[in-house]
């Protein structure tokens, strides 16, 4: 099993739909959790950053983390055609661990 | 600047050369990175540095693979001898410190081994 685990889709929406994003893992020692968008042909840019258990909401995203079912989730309010991309989920166990844990990342295309 | 800045963008080379990429990170963040991410797979660790020094370089996939970093700034990542197998974007990402701050990532270097 690895660790982390993520649908790769792809997942095709129509403009305005809610998105849910979703990302299992197996080591019960994380407890940063990320989620990362990738726009084609650029780098990796954090979108949201959250400690431990619950939920974080910034603007048309929230995160939400269930560290009892290793379990976490992007959900995307009002989508729009700009959301288009690659979203990655990222974790680690903070202190001295210092590498980051990546999904394969899911690739979203909201239509117009 | 800004952010975390990689050169080239591009490279291509013929099998058998070697090849440097550069990346600038974040001023005053101490803690560097370097991934690969190959088509259609997860980003995959290969080194980090914390200041100029390189406490871990586990993920690096084969003695053909080194990097330095100096003035606790700019950071090399060369690769001898390049194989197919090497064709990757290679990214580089600062933090602020190791472990509990995020990462901001460059744009990445596109590698490809003809």
């Amino acid at each position: 099993q690895k660790e982390v685990e993520q649908d790769p889709g792809p997942l095709s929406v129509p403009e305005g739909a809610i998105v849910s994003l979703n990302c299992t893992y197996s080591n019960s020692a994380f407890q940063y959790f990320m989620w990362y968008r990738q726009y084609s042909r650029k780098g990796p840019e954090l979108l949201m950053y959250t400690y431990s258990s619950g939920n974080k909401e910034d603007g048309r995203f929230t995160a939400q983390v269930d560290k009892s079912s290793k379990y976490i989730s992007l959900f995307i309010r009002d989508s729009q055609p700009s959301d288009s991309a690659t979203y990655l989920c990222a974790m680690d166990s903070g202190g001295s661990n210092y590498k980051l844990t990546f999904g394969k990342g899911t690739l979203l295309t909201v239509n117009p | 600047g800004a952010g975390v800045s990689q050169s080239p963008s591009n490279k291509v080379t013929e099998k058998g050369k070697d090849v440097e990429l550069r990346c600038d990170p974040i001023s005053g963040h101490t803690a560097l990175y370097w991934y690969r991410q190959r088509l259609g797979q997860g980003l995959e660790f290969l080194i980090y540095f914390q200041g100029n020094s390189a406490p871990d370089k586990s993920g690096l996939p084969s003695d053909r693979f080194s990097a330095e970093r100096t003035g606790e700034s700019v950071s090399t990542l060369t690769i001898q001898r390049t194989q197919q197998e090497d064709s990757a974007v290679y990214l580089c990402a600062s933090s602020l410190n190791p472990g509990n701050s995020p990462l901001h990532f460059g744009n990445g270097t596109r590698l490809t081994v003809t």
